[in-house]
């Protein structure tokens, strides 16, 4: 069955720290990646998405996310943090080719610090 | 822009009750998903629902049923309640044409069965 992995459940940084959030899937097919954030007290918002063509994909507030098919990976990345960071961040997969579910990861929770 | 809408915010039921849970999709958007994220767990495709017809189903068992109106709104029902079923009810609305959509989410309801 198709699932997805985050590596890390809960990571703790210094504010201006770098961040990679690391996120596997398990399907040979075409895929379509998301990140989403979920901050204290608000619903899940879209953070950046990958359909095809390059695959380094540049989001809101800073973030990005490299798609690299052959290791099956989707790692967010955001090279220096801030205290607003602090939010669940979960990694998805919408399979093409007529299934229309998203599949997400267990999520990663990130706190940073002042 | 009115985003995704979801009533009520707070539910809390007894086992064996039965449940309705209400979701207003974003304008424009003509496709309804449902997921439940259960505590420290990511959301998990319940079902989705376009032109009003269920459209695809996860691993949920009959308990678990839906109804697309025709102005895209929709219901979750859950029957026969399960303390298992406790939960952050999560809508999420798209557009239905083609097979890679971007899904937003609403607030969630989150049910107590106690």
């Amino acid at each position: 069955a198709q699932s997805v992995s985050q590596h890390n459940h809960h990571v703790i940084l210094s504010e201006a720290a770098s961040l990679e959030l690391g996120c596997n899937y398990s399907y040979g097919g075409t895929v379509n990646l998301f990140w989403y954030v979920q901050y204290p007290g608000q619903h899940l918002q879209l953070l950046l998405k990958y359909f095809s063509g390059d695959p380094l994909v540049k989001g809101i507030k800073g973030f990005e996310a490299e798609f690299i098919k052959s290791k099956f990976s989707f790692n967010l990345r955001k090279p220096s943090v801030q205290w607003s960071d602090t939010a669940e961040y979960f990694c998805a997969v919408l399979l093409s080719g007529g299934y229309n579910k998203l599949i997400f990861g267990a999520g990663t929770r990130l706190a940073v610090h002042p | 822009d009115a985003g995704v809408t979801q009533s009520p915010t707070h539910l809390i039921k007894t086992r064996g009750q039965q449940v309705t849970l209400r979701c207003s999709p974003k304008s424009g958007h003509d496709t309804v998903s449902w997921y439940q994220q259960a505590l420290g767990q990511g959301p998990q495709f319940i079902f989705q629902y376009y032109e009003e017809e269920e459209r695809q189903r996860g691993n949920f068992p009959d308990r678990f049923s839906g109804h697309q109106f025709p102005n895209y709104s929709s219901e979750l029902n859950v029957n026969a309640l399960l303390l298992g079923d406790s939960a952050l009810y999560l809508c999420a609305s798209s557009v239905g044409q083609g097979s890679v959509e971007t899904q937003y989410f609403g607030p969630g309801t989150r049910l107590l069965v106690l």
